[in-house]
């Protein structure tokens, strides 16, 4: 069964203090995997799309590697304005769905 | 309007009301999608189309009736809803081929009273 598992649940950093967000995944065949950027109320913000194992994507202080197995949202000397839930999702082959995990809510403080 | 838009962005209605929820996207895509998005659970796939064919229905129950007239616009018909059906409703489009990325609208707040 495909499934997506991110860790933590909840992160609390101070500003400056670089750390990773998990996701964990299994798929029968990965098209893609993508991380979303969410704030309270709004819809997901679309951050990067990974396709192979050992790609990496950066964008400000959001850097996004991918293995066989996870992938990782490295943040670097975060502010508090990247406070939000980080959403990860797989997209199988042979489907149109992309399957979601429940996302690291991330709040980082001055 | 660019990217993708969602109406109303807040709804309440009792569970013996009929309501829309409107979706249009201004990026070209052929494919739609509905999310439902409640407290502490992942994003659940409710409908798939694409050029205008629903391609998924995950087992959504009858009182949400998708439809979707052309490429741009995608609708949800409620009605007699239940308390449980509250929750963040994601409009989302795509274009075809390949992992092509998803883009969501701001979604619609849905309160059942």
């Amino acid at each position: 069964e495909d499934q997506v598992t991110q860790s933590p649940e909840a992160l609390r950093l101070q500003e400056g203090e670089s750390s990773s967000l998990n996701c964990s995944y299994t798929v029968s065949g990965l098209r893609g995997l993508f991380w979303y950027r969410q704030d309270p109320g709004k819809g997901p913000e679309f951050l990067f799309t990974l396709y192979s194992a050992g790609e990496e994507k950066e964008k400000e202080r959001l850097k996004a590697t991918l293995t066989k197995k996870e992938s990782f949202l490295h943040i670097t000397a975060p502010k508090p304005e990247d406070s939000a839930t980080y959403l990860c999702a797989v997209h199988p082959a042979n489907t149109d769905k992309l399957i979601f995990g429940t996302g690291t809510r991330l709040q980082v403080f001055p | 309007e660019t990217g993708v838009t969602q109406t109303p962005r807040h709804l309440v209605m009792g569970m013996t009301n009929k309501k829309s929820l409107k979706c249009e996207q201004h990026l070209g895509h052929n494919a739609m999608y509905w999310y439902k998005q409640s407290a502490k659970k992942p994003l659940e796939l409710m409908f798939v189309y694409n050029f205008k064919e629903q391609t998924e229905n995950n087992s959504v129950p009858s009182r949400f009736s998708p439809e979707c007239p052309n490429s741009s616009h995608l609708f949800l018909h409620l009605h007699t809803l239940q308390p449980e059906d509250s929750a963040l409703y994601l409009c989302a489009s795509r274009g075809t081929g390949g992992a092509d990325t998803q883009y969501f609208g701001p979604g619609t707040r849905l309160t059942v009273l």
